[in-house]
């Protein structure tokens, strides 16, 4: 069956900067689209970004280019986000997630890691 | 970005009654609208694709409805598990961006 485990919970100091992981087995990795979804406290959800080992670069939103970088490994299947600059405000819980595409069809998150808690905190 | 309004923000139903959420997009966005339940503690769960796709597994009590940048979850016979926060979310462009949430309370 199809798996999304995550590393375990971050507490980083501001300015600093998290990496979280993401293993998948049970699919296709390099022609999933695996994307980071995070939740703020108190907050809707968010997409920072993704890749698609197949198609290559990864796509980011433009809220967090610059300060986001999301990599794949195709020999572990494990997908990674580094996020830098680290303030209070990226306090959440980061999900990778996956789908057929980034948009249009087959663009559906229909597989979700647990999620991993980053506390961004002086 | 696309920008994805949702309302009602929060609901307050019982065991047994039927609601409806509602997401409108700024522009049209044909039929890629997704449809997510989060639990705390939680992923989110896929609900719908495409508008009106049941994801497999999810009870038929779910279904979409919508094209265009007017869409509708309806969850009829609300069931003890069902109250949670529903998102929409629109992938007819990049950032896949989501609604602000609904949160349904037991009444």
């Amino acid at each position: 069956q199809v798996e999304l485990v995550q590393s375990g919970a971050e507490v980083k100091k501001p300015g600093s900067s998290v990496r979280v992981s993401c293993r998948a087995s049970g699919i296709t990795f390099s022609n999933s689209a695996l994307s980071w979804v995070r939740q703020a406290p108190g907050q809707g959800l968010e997409w920072l970004g993704g890749v698609l080992p197949i198609f290559g670069p990864p796509l980011y939103s433009q809220k967090f280019q610059g300060r986001v970088t999301i990599t794949a490994d195709e020999s572990t299947s494990t997908t990674y986000m580094e996020l830098s600059s680290l303030t209070s405000m990226d306090t959440g819980v980061y999900y990778c997630a996956r789908s057929v595409d980034f948009y249009g069809s087959g663009s559906q998150f229909d597989y979700w890691g647990q999620g991993t808690l980053v506390t961004v905190s002086s | 970005d696309i920008q994805v309004t949702q309302s009602p923000p929060s609901l307050s139903a019982s065991v047994g009654d039927r609601i409806n959420i509602t997401c409108r997009a700024s522009q049209t966005i044909f039929s890629y609208l997704n449809w997510y339940q989060h639990s705390p503690g939680k992923a989110p769960r896929l609900l719908i694709y495409a508008a009106s796709t049941l994801q497999s597994g999810v009870p038929s009590r779910f279904s979409g409805s919508g094209s265009g940048a007017d869409f509708t979850l309806t969850i009829s016979d609300l069931q003890p598990e069902d109250f949670a926060t529903y998102y929409c979310q629109q992938t007819y462009r990049t950032p896949g961006t989501f609604g602000q949430g609904t949160k349904v309370e037991i009444k």
